[in-house]
């Protein structure tokens, strides 16, 4: 069965330190995505990717860097964390194109604690 | 740019009453498409419903919606609600490009007492 995963599931970082969050998918959907979720903000989007090599800013890009290594790839990459950046991150693909778009199929997500 | 309007942070219901969560949106594009995903407690979130039709009532797993664009809404409805219904539910809009790029409200958490 086609599948979005996330790892780490849970992680605790301290402030200033780097945290790499992973997702891989086996939908072979072109379109990635990287989500926030927040009490009283819903999910936000940080970045996302149209394929292999690309990475575009999303709504609430500061902070964050995003790579996509290969089509079932796509990392997000907090270099300096902050407690601002605690909450639950959820990763998405979506195939480009045909009706009807904007779908998605997200992982379980990730905890990020930054102490 | 684009906006979706969820009013209700938190709807709380007795098993067996009628559910309705609001949801109004904002976008330039004429061919939007509306959905409604669900997400329960140490799951993914999951879409429940979709539409991108004026006023065609479109129905899954018991729950209906109707997208009106006259009033920019897709308010999302159940006759009966069920303890498992209980869960977070995001209204989200697409503004219908290859960008694929779902803009959500802010989700209402519905919980259902018996």
């Amino acid at each position: 069965e086609a599948a979005v995963t996330q790892s780490p599931r849970n992680k605790v970082a301290v402030t200033g330190g780097k945290v790499t969050l992973s997702c891989n998918q086996t939908n072979n959907h072109n379109n990635m995505y990287w989500y926030r979720q927040d009490t009283g903000h819903g999910l936000r989007l940080i970045h996302y990717s149209y394929g292999a090599g690309s990475t575009e800013k999303g709504d609430i890009p500061d902070g964050y860097k995003a790579s996509r290594p290969s089509q079932e790839n796509f990392s997000l990459i907090l270099e300096l964390a902050t407690p601002s950046q605690t909450s639950v991150y959820f990763c998405a693909s979506g195939r480009t194109g045909g009706a009807p778009t904007g779908q998605l199929y997200f992982g379980e997500g990730s905890k990020l604690t930054v102490l | 740019g684009d906006s979706v309007t969820q009013k209700e942070g938190l709807v709380t219901l007795t098993e067996g009453l009628p559910v309705m969560l609001n949801c109004t949106y904002q976008t330039i594009y004429s061919n939007a498409f509306l959905f409604w995903y669900v997400h329960y407690l140490n799951e993914s979130p999951r879409l429940l419903l979709k539409s991108s039709t004026d006023n065609k009532r479109t129905e899954h797993q018991g729950f209906h919606a109707t997208l009106h664009k006259s009033s920019s809404s897709f308010h999302l409805q159940k006759s009966s609600a069920q303890l498992s219904d209980s869960a977070l539910y995001y209204c989200a809009l697409s503004d219908g490009t290859n960008t694929g790029k779902l803009t959500f409200g802010d989700g209402t958490v519905l919980t259902v007492k018996p």
